[in-house]
């Protein structure tokens, strides 16, 4: 079946436009995450969305950053205002949550930011 | 808070030689380990997870990893590695609702 599919898959835009970025998740996915993958900084969590629950803002670096589900499937997130520093991949990834306490992510092949 | 070191950003060996990748982290509780893939050009793909039980786990293409809880490391080893291992290697652990922590990444170059 069909994975997690990310929308742009590369993304150039100028210093303090604003950015939308897609994430479609696995059919049936009820948990969604975003990750960003830096020069630099590594792999580091942005955000995580699980079923009606609030979502867990907590690696968002600034509130330039917010993120949204919509009827619990597509991700859309989004940075206003961009800096150079936001330059990175932004991966997505989805996984079942059932009555196990490990469900594997299964990442999106990313959207590559670049911010001139 | 999750912490992971992966004390290596680059490891250059020959074809058909072993390797190791080395992988420690920090939780003050119980954790699941993982070792995720990273093709050139490609996304991220789990090649093996601990969660409990046997503290040595395998892939199906010949890598395998010990969890070590008194060392707190969770090394991954290939006794024989081919071209087509090269890639980047992440080494991640797992908080509270399965968010990931990864470490820095090690680079596998295989070759011939």
């Amino acid at each position: 079946g069909a994975g997690v599919s990310q929308s742009p898959s590369n993304k150039v835009t100028e210093k303090g436009k604003d950015v939308e970025l897609r994430c479609d998740p696995i059919s049936g996915h009820t948990a969604l995450y975003w990750y960003r993958q830096s020069l630099g900084q590594g792999l580091e969590f942005l955000i995580y969305f699980q079923g009606n629950s609030a979502p867990d803002k907590s690696g968002l670096p600034s509130d330039r950053f917010s993120a949204e589900r919509t009827g619990g499937s597509v991700s859309t997130l989004t940075i206003q205002r961009t800096q150079q520093e936001d330059s990175a991949v932004y991966l997505c990834a989805s996984s079942y949550v059932g009555g196990a306490s490990y469900n594997e992510q299964f990442f999106g092949p990313g959207t590559r930011l670049t911010v001139l | 808070a999750q912490s992971v070191t992966q004390l290596d950003s680059q490891v250059p060996v020959f074809e058909e030689a072993p390797v190791e990748l080395r992988c420690n982290y920090s939780s003050s509780v119980s954790v699941y380990l993982f070792w995720y893939v990273q093709y050139p050009n490609q996304g991220l793909q789990l090649l093996l997870k601990y969660l409990s039980g046997s503290t040595l786990v395998e892939s199906i293409n010949g890598f395998e990893a010990e969890f070590n809880k008194s060392q707190t490391s969770f090394h991954l080893r290939k006794p024989s590695v081919h071209i087509s291992d090269t890639a980047e290697y992440f080494c991640a652990v797992s908080e509270p609702g399965n968010k990931l922590v990864f470490g820095a990444g090690t680079i596998l170059r295989v070759k011939s």
